[in-house]
C-alpha cells in the first residue's frame, strides 16, 4: 500500500515568517507529485505538478522542490501572510492512470 | 462561472435511502473523478471516468454507482445508505493523463457533505 506522509500536521506562524513543510513518498514507481492549496470552505487548487528529480517550481512567494530518489518534496512559503492560511496537500501519482494518493495535509495558520 | 460544480452541497438523509450527487465540469476535460474525504481527512479516490468510460474503480461497495452520461458530467448514486457513508464527496476533473505534456492537475468541486442519520 503506497503511503504519502506530510509533516507537520499543523503549523502556526507569525505574519512575515518563512516556513516550509515536507511530503514523503515511496520513491519506486514515481510518476508525478502534486501540491494543492485548500482554503476552508473552498475546493483544493493546484499549486504545482512536478515530475523530474531536482525539479524546482515557484509561484509568487511559494516554491517547491522535488527529490524522487529519496522520496520527498518540500514546500516553502517566504514571508507568510494571513491569506496563506490553508491546508496544503501533496499527492503522488505512480503511473499514468491519473490516480492520485493524497497525504493528510499540513494545516498552516498565519497570524497577523 | 464555476469550473467544477457539485449539487447538492449538503445532503442529510436517513439510513437505507438512495441518493445521488451530481457533478458537472465546463473545462472541456476528458477525465472526471469522485474522491471521498474520510474521517481522517484523507482524500481517497473512488472512481475515474475518461470520456464516459470507467478507468478507475477502487474497492468501493457496489452500493456506489457512478454514471457518466457525457464527458462533462459524472454523477454518483448511492443505494441503501449506511451511517458509515457520511463524508464529504469531491468531484474533480483533469485533462487526460499521459498523452502529452499536459500536467494532469485536478480541478475540484467544492464538495458535497453527506450526513446519514
Amino acid at each position: 500500500i503506497l503511503n504519502v506522509e506530510q509533516s507537520p500536521q499543523s503549523l502556526h506562524v507569525q505574519e512575515g515568517d518563512s516556513t516550509n513543510f515536507t511530503c514523503s513518498f515511496p520513491s519506486s514507481n514515481f510518476y508525478a507529485l502534486h501540491w494543492y492549496r485548500w482554503e476552508t470552505a473552498k475546493s483544493p487548487e493546484a499549486l504545482f505538478v512536478m515530475t523530474l528529480n531536482g525539479d524546482e517550481k515557484k509561484k509568487g512567494r511559494i516554491s517547491a522542490t522535488l527529490n524522487t530518489k529519496e522520496g520527498y518534496s518540500y514546500l516553502y512559503i517566504k514571508g507568510s501572510q494571513p491569506e496563506d492560511s490553508a491546508t496544503y496537500l501533496c499527492a503522488l501519482s505512480y503511473n499514468q492512470g491519473g490516480k492520485l494518493i493524497f497525504g493528510q495535509g499540513t494545516e498552516l495558520s498565519v497570524k497577523p | 462561472d464555476t469550473a467544477v460544480s457539485q449539487t447538492p452541497k449538503y445532503l442529510v438523509t436517513q439510513m437505507g435511502n438512495d441518493k445521488s450527487i451530481k457533478c458537472e465540469q465546463n473545462l472541456g476535460h476528458d477525465t472526471m473523478y469522485w474522491y471521498k474525504q474520510d474521517s481522517k481527512k484523507f482524500l481517497k479516490i473512488m472512481f475515474s471516468y475518461n470520456n464516459k468510460e470507467l478507468i478507475i474503480n477502487e474497492t468501493v461497495p457496489n452500493r456506489f454507482s457512478p454514471k457518466s452520461p457525457d464527458k462533462a458530467h459524472l454523477n454518483l448514486h448511492i443505494n441503501s445508505l449506511e451511517l458509515g457513508d457520511s463524508a464529504v464527496y469531491f468531484c474533480a476533473s483533469s485533462q487526460e493523463w499521459g498523452r502529452t505534456t499536459k500536467t494532469g492537475e485536478l480541478f475540484f468541486g467544492e464538495g458535497s457533505r453527506l450526513t446519514v442519520l
